[in-house]
């Protein structure tokens, strides 16, 4: 079946970085684009961007511009979103999601929870 | 940028009719999406393109598009729609996508 397999928790000191895997199976890797939203807790989902596993073309929401990483591996059928000069505000439960058509996402992973503490 | 506005809560008993609403300006011009999201769990994509369900979403899940304001409506609501609701589009001018901030549907 169609899905998407995050890896595991990561605490963070501030400053740090983090890379978090998503790791595809069940369809053609390179036809859909991979969307990456966070939600912190509580509160609601915030677009991150988006990558398309065919030609590596990457799109970021200008809130993590300069900061944010998204890349893929099409031999592990893998993306991978590198979050850099971590903060407190960004603890949060990131997924990958793929892109159906026309930005929505229709398969999502169980989510990789990023703690940022000292 | 552009900015989805959603009501925080919605409260319905069962068996009656929830609609959630998803203010934007000139949303009606856009695609709408919506996505139910139940506690500990990932969000699903129960409604897109403003109209369709994906396979394996009940008939009761509905939607509607126009003008300023876009709507999810959930029919015979059963104690197991209780969970929260985003709306999203993808905004052309910005090439971003953007959510609502999420309707809580309880049910009484």
């Amino acid at each position: 079946q169609v899905q998407l397999v995050q890896s595991g928790a990561e605490v963070k000191n501030p400053g740090a970085s983090v890379k978090v895997s998503c790791k595809a199976s069940g369809y053609t890797f390179t036809s859909y684009y991979i969307h990456w939203v966070r939600q912190a807790p509580g509160q609601g989902l915030e677009w991150m961007g988006i990558i398309n596993p065919s030609g590596g073309r990457t799109t970021y929401a200008q809130k993590f511009q300069g900061r944010v990483t998204m890349t893929r591996d099409m031999s592990t059928s893998s993306v991978y979103m590198e979050l850099s000069s971590l903060k407190s505000e960004d603890t949060a439960l990131y997924y990958c999601a793929r892109d159906r058509v026309n930005y929505n996402m229709d398969v999502w992973g169980k989510g990789t929870t990023v703690t940022v503490s000292s | 940028s552009y900015v989805l506005t959603q009501p925080p809560s919605e409260s319905v008993a069962p068996g009656q009719t929830a609609r959630i609403s998803c203010g934007g300006h000139n949303i009606g011009s856009k695609k709408v999406h919506w996505y139910q999201q139940k506690a500990g769990q990932a969000p699903v994509l129960v409604v897109y393109n403003d109209v369709d369900r994906p396979s394996g979403i009940p008939e009761r899940f509905s939607g509607s598009n126009s003008g300023d304001t876009a709507t999810l409506t959930i029919g015979r609501v059963e104690g197991g729609d209780e969970a929260d609701y985003f709306c999203q589009v993808w905004d052309r001018s910005t090439d971003h996508v953007v959510f609502g901030g999420g309707t809580k549907l309880t049910v009484l």
